[in-house]
């Protein structure tokens, strides 16, 4: 029961230009989403989240939008830069699940120079 | 300097025989995670632990143990009833009142040869 889902195991887009990366899930009780950033062989690191009162949130080059109704939330990184090529989680939690995270699949975004 | 520390980066193993994997942090977190890895298949929880001396199952704790005698240390066993051990393991702390705010370790790579 896949309860976060990443659909695009990959992603390529050149440098400069805006990556999307899509998350979807399926707990309406989810109300805290959070994005990691992964490199090889390294634990994954925080990137960016969102509040489920919010439906969007903003930090330099990354915006997280989240859209409640249709269980769907999304990564945008504009400008790409060939240093954000890396593998990107979307996470999920719900307050009353004591803090753990529900991670999906994983999406690798290459930037090409 | 804070940080979690996982031990070793790299770990092989015969089948039948049970490895045990060290997690240290020395960021005073209360709770502490072991996730793992698989290509395709995102983080999954194993275990996890908020205080010291108790811990919970996870989504895939069959054929894994763990004990958490200090606050700063939530070793992981993988035993011989673990049928498919071969995976990346990430283990992860946050602090009780920032749940969401995971800290992770480097990971440790166990290979069953």
């Amino acid at each position: 029961d896949q309860q976060v889902k990443q659909n695009s195991p990959s992603l390529s887009v050149q440098e400069g230009r805006i990556s999307i990366l899509n998350c979807d899930y399926t707990n309406s009780m989810f109300d805290y989403f959070l994005w990691y950033k992964k490199y090889p062989a390294e634990g994954p690191t925080f990137l960016i989240s969102i509040s489920s009162i919010k439906d969007k949130n903003e930090d330099g080059r990354f915006t997280v939008f989240l859209n409640k109704s249709a269980k769907h939330l999304s990564l945008h990184i504009v400008p790409s830069q060939p240093g954000d090529s890396a593998v990107y989680f979307c996470a999920a939690s719900h307050s009353g699940n004591t803090g753990k995270l529900i991670f999906g699949q994983g999406t690798t975004l290459q930037v090409k120079p | 300097d804070g940080g979690i520390t996982q031990s070793p980066k790299y770990l092989f193993r015969k089948e039948g025989q049970n490895v045990t994997l060290s997690c240290e942090q020395n960021l005073n977190h209360d709770a502490m995670y072991w996730y793992r890895q698989d290509p395709g298949q995102g983080l999954r929880l194993i275990y996890y632990s908020q205080i010291v001396n108790d811990f919970q199952k996870g989504d895939i704790a069959e054929g894994y143990s763990v004990s958490r005698e200090k606050k700063e240390s939530f070793p992981l066993t993988v035993t011989s009833a673990q049928k498919n051990p071969t995976a990346f393991y990430l283990c992860a702390s946050s602090i009780i009142t920032d749940p969401y705010g995971y800290t992770f370790g480097s990971g440790t790579r166990l290979t069953v040869v």
